[in-house]
């Protein structure tokens, strides 16, 4: 069936890199797409979101890319901190109408000092 | 704190007892939603309001699972007759109605359910 999925289930780097988190989705009708960060014991928090039409967007320290071609979505965060270390999910929604969130299962990033 | 409030936080029951959930949403956000988290995988769809009404339902939302939304405002999500399997975290969230950005989903803290 239609998923969305990650690629990499954890992503060890060390504070000051740059991390790259990668997700696929398979739904040809998403529209809509969002990162969403969960510290442990905790609601996914908001990151950043892009909508189909676009291919790239920037938030503070975080820069969403989007390839239709390849149904791809990554998140960059720069400058890695410690605070950082958390489960990342990308989820989408299909351009029907706004109501429902299909998650991925994540990807662990671990920051060390 | 402006945030979506669930509680309680964390609740332990034995099986085949009742539970009852409340959310608070964000003020002013006419659209609620329910999903449910078990370890190590995303957030599950369950149900969604529009002010009171439940205009969707997944199939994950057996006969068991209520939910509410008498005045639009906070909601409750109720599970009856508990099993083991139903042991999960429970997420509110909230967004207001239109506009990219605007659309943004906001999630609560969740309620841990435990069944023994």
């Amino acid at each position: 069936g239609e998923s969305v999925g990650l690629h990499l289930p954890t992503l060890s780097v060390q504070e000051g890199d740059n991390s790259i988190i990668n997700c696929a989705y398979s739904n040809s009708a998403s529209d809509y797409f969002i990162w969403y960060k969960q510290e442990s014991g905790k609601g996914p928090q908001f990151i950043i979101d892009i909508r189909s039409n676009m291919d790239k967007r920037q938030g503070q320290r975080v820069t969403v890319l989007l390839n239709k071609t390849v149904k791809h979505l990554s998140l960059q965060i720069a400058a890695t901190q410690p605070g950082d270390s958390a489960v990342y999910f990308c989820a989408e929604t299909p351009n029907s109408g706004y109501s429902t969130l299909t998650f991925g299962k994540g990807t662990m990033l671990l920051v060390s000092p | 704190d402006t945030g979506v409030s669930q509680n309680p936080r964390h609740k332990i029951t034995k099986r085949g007892q009742n539970v009852t959930f409340r959310c608070d949403p964000i003020s002013e956000h006419n659209r609620l939603y329910w999903y449910r988290q078990t370890l190590g995988q995303g957030p599950e769809f369950l149900t969604y309001f529009q002010n009171e009404a439940q205009l969707e339902k997944s199939r994950l939302l057996s006969d068991r699972f209520s939910a509410e939304r008498p005045k639009g405002s906070f909601s409750t999500l109720e599970i009856q007759r508990t099993e083991q399997g139903d042991s999960a975290m429970y997420l509110c969230a909230s967004s207001p109605r239109s506009g990219l950005g605007g659309n943004t989903i906001y999630f609560g803290e969740g309620s841990w359910l435990t069944v023994v």
